[in-house]
């Protein structure tokens, strides 16, 4: 079955430290890729997304993604984190005419 | 901006009763979807539609059915609300996958409570 794999279910980090969060699919073919972000409260909103073209992505808030389509991956990147990153993220992969599948999802934790 | 607006941010139902979940948005968007959210299984999608009146089951279809009979509306519907069926919902909307930008915009999300 097609799925989407995070590597990690809880982090915790300390403030300026650099985080990297694992994002695997196993879909064979174009994919769209994706990360949503769940802060505390608030709803699912979209921090970066990946179509085509250049497979390093920049998104909001310092974020960014590499996408690595031999390896099926899509890993989450900041270099220096910061307090109020703390929420729960989300990989999530469709395919063109397909639905969106979302990952079980990365709980954050930085320490002030 | 796009809005997706989910009726209710809290319900609270007892076992048995039929409930209905209520999901609006504003863009004209051809897709919308249901998911429910737990702890340590992250979203998982109940029912999609990508058209009026069309609907296909996602990964956990059992119990729920759904209603799109406008396009900016798509309802999930329990028939018989049952204990495990506690959980957040979210509603989500998208344009068609055949375009390129196909992201997932959000609503609120809806705390159901079956007691």
């Amino acid at each position: 079955a097609q799925s989407v794999s995070q590597h990690n279910h809880h982090v915790i980090l300390s403030e300026a430290a650099s985080l990297e969060l694992g994002c695997n699919y196993s879909y064979g073919g174009t994919v769209n890729l994706f990360w949503y972000v769940q802060y505390p409260g608030q709803h699912l909103q979209l921090l970066l997304k990946y179509f085509s073209g250049d497979p390093l992505v920049k998104g909001i808030k310092g974020f960014e993604a590499e996408f690595i389509k031999s390896k099926f991956s899509f890993n989450l990147r900041k270099p220096s984190v910061q307090w109020s990153d703390t929420a729960e993220y989300f990989c999530a992969v469709n395919k063109k005419d397909d639905k969106i599948i979302f990952g079980k999802g990365t709980r954050l934790h930085i320490l002030p | 901006d796009v809005k997706v607006t989910q009726s209710s941010r809290y319900l609270v139902k007892r076992t048995g009763e039929k409930v209905f979940l209520e999901c609006v948005q504003d863009m004209d968007h051809e897709n919308m979807f249901w998911y429910r959210q737990d702890p340590g299984l992250g979203l998982r999608l109940i029912y999609f539609s990508y058209d009026v009146k069309m609907k296909e089951k996602g990964d956990i279809p059992e119990g729920y059915s759904v209603s799109r009979e406008k396009k900016e509306r798509f309802s999930l519907i329990l028939e018989s609300a049952s204990t495990n069926q506690t959980s957040m919902y979210l509603c989500a909307s998208s344009l068609s996958p055949r375009q390129e930008n196909t992201e997932a915009f959000f609503g609120q999300g809806t705390r159901l409570t079956v007691v």
